[in-house]
């Protein structure tokens, strides 16, 4: 059974940093391509960056280009969101997504709250 | 990027009717290679998304085929041909044809009368 698990989420004040964390089973994790999708509170779904196998090629939303990292470690599994200089506007629950034409397994999500 | 515009954004549905959602693009979503990278996504109340329908009309393991998804183009249509109870929630479409990024409809909350 393919199941992703988020982890990472919390508090952070502005300006802070967080990791968030995918751990991926039940699936050959190497052979997929891999993306974050977040989801503010009552707001709809907005897409945020994507990595591709072996973690060589990395695209990201214009809203989080050059504060927000996407990483895998294919050893163990598990895909990472590395986000500094948070902002208000970052909080949402944030999806890990696997990519099989588009989606086809969500995570549970982890909600980041960015608060003073 | 490509803008995904659903209607209606609600919909109050009767037990055992159908039931059917609109996703315009703001561009045609056939990829180059032939293929058009519409998907319909399912979010129940406190859950994450589940996706329904690949690829315009291509049922996902486990979905009822009182789901359905049709088009072409810039025009698509998910329907449900006998809503349930358990079919409450919000539905989004998604294009993946032209990404990054990926882009997705506003969500149409489908519920019961």
């Amino acid at each position: 059974e393919v199941q992703l698990v988020e982890s990472g989420g919390g508090l952070v004040q502005p300006g802070g940093s967080l990791r968030l964390s995918c751990a991926a089973s039940g699936f050959t994790f190497i052979s997929y391509w891999m993306h974050w999708v977040r989801q503010a509170p009552g707001k709809g779904l907005v897409w945020v960056s994507h990595i591709n196998s072996d973690g060589s090629s990395t695209t990201y939303a214009d809203s989080v280009k050059g504060r927000f990292t996407i990483s895998r470690d294919n050893a163990k599994n598990t895909l990472y969101l590395q986000m500094n200089s948070l902002r208000a506007e970052d909080t949402a629950v944030y999806y890990c997504v696997r990519n099989d034409w588009g989606g086809d397994y969500w995570g549970q999500g982890t909600l980041v709250t960015v608060s003073s | 990027d490509v803008v995904m515009t659903q209607s209606p954004l609600s919909l109050p549905v009767t037990l055992g009717q159908p039931a059917s959602i609109s996703c315009r693009s703001s561009q045609s979503l056939v990829s180059s290679d032939g293929n058009t990278y519409l998907n319909w996504f399912q979010q129940r109340p406190g859950q994450s998304p589940r996706r329904l329908i690949y690829k315009v009309s291509n049922r996902d393991s486990g979905v009822p085929d009182r789901f359905s998804g049709s088009g072409s183009g810039i025009d698509f249509t998910l329907k449900i041909s006998r809503v349930e109870a358990e079919d409450v929630g919000v539905y989004y479409c998604m294009q993946g044809t032209y990404w990054p990024p990926w882009t997705f409809g506003q969500g149409t909350k489908v519920e019961i009368k």
